[in-house]
């Protein structure tokens, strides 16, 4: 099955920084790639995703970027703002004999210092 | 408003006893998803449906069941065979599987 690894596991940067978080996948069937924030005692909501027939793709502050051939993708987040501040998740999706699962990363807390 | 509604926020359970956890979504999604999270981890799927009266095994089945008798509804009930339940619970539905998953607020149990 897929595997995904996710780095750093916690982060701390100064407000108006840029973040950058790294995930890895194993299963190179995998074509969708999305990137979650969890506030706390909430669950986790979509913020961005990319499919691997796009190599980059940003919304506003938030840009994601998909590596096939290394099989790697990242969630750069820039002018980091104090409600920046939760635990992001990377996830990928992968098929088998048509269904499809969301493989998640263990997360990474990011914390904005003022 | 459209959405995923989890109930209850919070759940203590004793040991031994079997308890059900509610997932009821109207966003007319076909299929759903419950997940569990414990700290340090990532989220683990426990079971997922994509249509009514069907539904798959996730990675961390052992000791759950769920049903989906309704679109709408997806309720996982967490049974005493379940070795370690005390955990953080979340249901998610999607248009379908490979698009963008819609998460509950989830249900925290304790078993105490």
């Amino acid at each position: 099955g897929e595997n995904v690894e996710q780095h750093p596991s916690t982060l701390s940067v100064q407000e108006g920084d840029s973040a950058v978080i790294k995930c890895t996948y194993s299963d190179s069937a995998s074509n969708y790639f999305p990137w979650y924030k969890q506030e706390l005692g909430k669950g986790p909501q979509l913020i961005i995703d990319i499919r691997s027939n796009v190599g980059e793709k940003k919304d506003q502050r938030i840009a994601v970027t998909l590596n096939k051939t290394a099989k790697h993708f990242s969630l750069h987040i820039t002018e980091t703002q104090p409600e920046d501040s939760a635990v992001y998740f990377c996830a990928a999706s992968w098929s088998n004999f048509g269904n499809e699962k969301l493989t998640f990363g263990t997360g990474t807390r990011l914390t904005i210092i003022p | 408003d459209g959405g995923i509604t989890q109930s209850p926020k919070y759940l203590f359970r004793k040991e031994g006893q079997n308890v059900t956890l509610s997932c009821e979504q109207n966003l007319n999604h076909d299929a759903m998803y419950w997940y569990r999270q414990d700290p340090g981890q990532g989220l683990r799927l426990i079971y997922y449906s994509q249509i009514v009266n069907d539904f798959q095994k996730g990675d961390i089945a052992e000791g759950y069941s769920v049903s989906r008798e309704k679109k709408e509804s997806f309720p996982l009930t967490v049974t005493s065979a379940q070795k370690n339940p005390t955990a953080f619970y979340l249901c998610a539905s999607s248009r379908q599987q490979g698009f963008e998953a819609f998460f509950g607020q989830g249900t925290r149990l304790t078993v105490v």
